[in-house]
């Protein structure tokens, strides 16, 4: 089975304070995605790596940046967490297929809350 | 990339079929139409996923009209943990440096 593993379920900071989100997977995927989640608003994408050392912005990148050193981990950085950034935030990771496939595995999501 | 557009919410009752409708009028030739579950505190699941006419897994049915401008989720006799988040999708994602919008998705309740 496809793993894809968040390094917290659960995490709290302080305004100001660096943060870092770690995802990880096991299955050798190209693609790799940060989103996160709030009431009403659905999930929408803050970045996104097809490669090692690549990344494409999403939707919503401010206030946000990632690092992917290896293929397999991928790394959310909120350089000064601010309250507006208390979120669920959600890791997936999928192929690039040569025959269309959009099917994404997610992480279980870390939910941050910052004070 | 494409725009979806689904019903925020929908009822139903344990046993029925349940059919969620998701439009999607400028979807791009080589484009995919996918479907995600999602439960509380989760991350999506995939369910399904299509091109055109009808795809259906032990899950769901997917059926897609010929100009593929919209297309139908079928949850066949619907039980109480089938209450979720269901979210339509269309891309390619063949292409590196593509990406997928979820949207907010439409929150389907069950009841007994």
């Amino acid at each position: 089975d496809v793993k894809v593993t968040q390094s917290s379920r659960y995490l709290v900071k302080r305004t100001g304070e660096k943060v870092f989100l770690e995802c990880v997977q096991d299955m050798d995927h190209e693609n790799m995605f940060w989103y996160r989640q709030d009431p009403g608003l659905g999930l929408r994408l803050i970045y996104f790596s097809y490669d090692v050392k690549m990344k494409e912005k999403g939707d919503i990148p401010e206030g946000y940046s990632v690092s992917r050193e290896k293929k397999e981990r991928f790394s959310l950085i909120l350089e000064s967490a601010s309250t507006n950034q208390t979120s669920m935030y959600l890791c997936a990771s999928s192929f690039v297929r040569t025959v269309g496939d959009n099917e994404q595995f997610f992480g279980p999501g870390t939910r941050l809350t910052v004070l | 990339l494409a725009k979806t557009t689904q019903p925020i919410s929908m009822d139903s009752y344990e046993g029925q079929e349940v059919n969620i409708t998701c439009s999607h009028n400028n979807i791009a030739t080589n484009d995919y139409i996918t479907w995600y579950q999602q439960f509380p505190s989760q991350g999506p699941r995939f369910i399904i996923q299509g091109y055109k006419t009808k795809v259906t897994n032990e899950v769901a049915s997917l059926f897609i009209p010929a100009d593929r401008k919209s297309s139908t989720l079928s949850l066949p006799r619907v039980s109480l943990s089938d209450t979720a988040v269901y979210y339509c999708l269309v891309g390619d994602m063949r292409q590196a440096g593509t990406a997928l919008i979820f949207g907010k998705g439409t929150t389907l309740s069950v009841s007994s």
